[in-house]
């Protein structure tokens, strides 16, 4: 079925880097792109960005640019996404949401998210 | 960025009773090319990712029941959930996606009375 798995929990130290996969199945992967959306312990949803299944066209939210790199594999229909320098404000459940592949849409298929956790 | 500002917090609704949430953004989210507004809807359950309800202001996602709409237009929002179900009780968000970076509501919370 449509739908999008995430890979599983983690725990980091400061000043570690963390990957988050992102792999769809049941559409086709290059008619879509990919947002990331993280939701802290307050439950406040913050956009990250955004990549391109079909080229390498990116939007990154400013805040995270310069420590964040979303990648992507079409031959495996996976998204990555790497966020540098954690602290432990970036704990939080990251998750995927596929959007349309032109970007400034709406984000209509979610994966179940992956907890993050910065701790000492 | 856009500011998206949801009002109430939180909510509580008798069973059958009608709920609406409002969200007002700091600027216009209706684009002069095709008209459209860039405001989504979403739910959020305990411990399961959001789930989208309503998009472009006013289209309901495919399987979504017809007790949601949405309404509004410019900078001024609402989700109206005509009969609360048991079912409905979640967290609501609104969305903007007319600008990066895309920006989230605060979230409503939605009980029963």
């Amino acid at each position: 079925q449509v739908q999008l798995v995430q890979s599983g929990a983690e725990v980091k130290k400061p000043g570690a880097s963390v990957t988050v996969s992102c792999k769809a199945s049941g559409y086709t992967f290059t008619n879509y792109g990919i947002s990331w959306v993280r939701q802290t312990p307050g439950q406040r949803l913050e956009w990250m960005g955004w990549i391109s299944g079909f080229n390498d066209n990116s939007d990154y939210a400013h805040k995270f640019r310069g420590r964040l790199t979303m990648t992507r594999e079409t031959s495996t229909s996976t998204a990555y996404m790497e966020l540098r320098s954690l602290t432990s404000d970036d704990t939080a459940v990251y998750y995927c949401a596929r959007e349309d592949r032109g970007h400034w849409s709406f984000l209509d298929l979610w994966g179940r998210g992956t907890l993050v956790t910065v701790s000492s | 960025d856009i500011v998206m500002t949801q009002s109430p917090d939180s909510l509580a609704v008798s069973l059958g009773e009608r709920a609406s949430i409002n969200c007002k953004s700091s600027q216009t989210l209706l684009h002069s090319s095709n008209s459209q507004n860039y405001l989504g809807w979403y739910q959020q359950k305990p411990g399961q990712p959001p789930k989208l309800l309503i998009y472009w202001a006013s289209t309901r996602d495919s399987g979504v029941p017809a007790r949601f709409s949405g309404s509004g237009s410019g900078t001024d929002f609402t989700l109206t959930i005509s009969s609360l179900q048991a079912e409905d009780v979640a967290i609501y968000y609104c969305q903007q996606y007319y600008s990066s970076p895309y920006t989230f509501g605060q979230g409503t919370k939605l009980e029963i009375k």
